[in-house]
């Protein structure tokens, strides 16, 4: 079974700290994704990372696909409550035109005002 | 509006009798898949279809069935549900692929005592 390890799995910080949660493998992932998902709903992807060493921007967050395609993370700066939820890393492994995928944990986030 | 739509969104039932959960999609995509969600594990991939009649196993098919007869409906059935299958289930689908933009549905609660 291929791992995904995510950490950490919980995160309580003050509005306007910066945080980074890790997602990693002894895998190599075609691409990877990363997910935010609120209580009683289904997550949302939020972006997608392919090539190696890539860095992608959406507003204050910040992801990265480490230059061997085993690891990612997520940085968001200056925290706000509503970044509260909760954070997943998905791979998939082999093709990119693949059915399958691999979730990590998660990670927890919540954002005190 | 394009959107997953899952049914019944809550479940409680009894161990043996059988039960399925519909999944539809309205934005003709190829790939379907099933998660299923429980605390401290993230998603894990039960059933995947990368087309009309082509249906995979994810990582944990045990207990599962799924068909995909039409595009547009994937469900997921449990022959005789035991306790260790109550969780949060969801169903998402995307254009062609798992790297593809998954959407995913609102969720079905199923406790099976």
């Amino acid at each position: 079974t291929q791992l995904l390890e995510q950490s950490p799995q919980f995160l309580s910080i003050q509005e306007g700290e910066n945080l980074t949660v890790y997602c990693n493998s002894s895998s190599v992932f075609s691409s990877l994704q990363w997910y935010r998902q609120e209580p009683g709903e289904g997550p949302v992807l939020l972006v997608t990372v392919v090539t190696g060493g890539e860095v992608k921007k959406l507003k204050r967050l910040t992801f990265q696909f480490g230059d061997a395609r085993k690891d990612s993370s997520l940085h968001i700066t200056a925290a706000q409550p509503g970044d509260t939820g909760l954070y997943l890393c998905a791979g998939a492994i082999g093709s990119s035109n693949t059915g399958k995928l691999i979730f990590g944990q998660g990670t927890t986030l919540q954002v005190k005002p | 509006e394009a959107q997953v739509t899952q049914n019944p969104r809550y479940l409680i039932t009894v161990t043996g009798k059988k039960l399925t959960v519909t999944c539809s999609q309205n934005m003709n995509h190829e790939y379907m898949s099933w998660y299923r969600q429980d605390p401290g594990l993230g998603l894990r991939q039960i059933y995947y279809s990368m087309n009309v009649e082509v249906t995979d196993k994810g990582d944990v098919p045990e207990g599962y069935k799924v068909s995909r007869k039409e595009k547009r409906n994937f469900p997921l059935i449990l022959e005789s549900p035991s306790p260790n299958q109550t969780s949060l289930y969801f169903c998402a689908s995307s254009f062609y692929y798992s790297t593809d933009t998954q959407y995913f549905g609102p969720g079905t609660r199923l406790t099976v005592l």
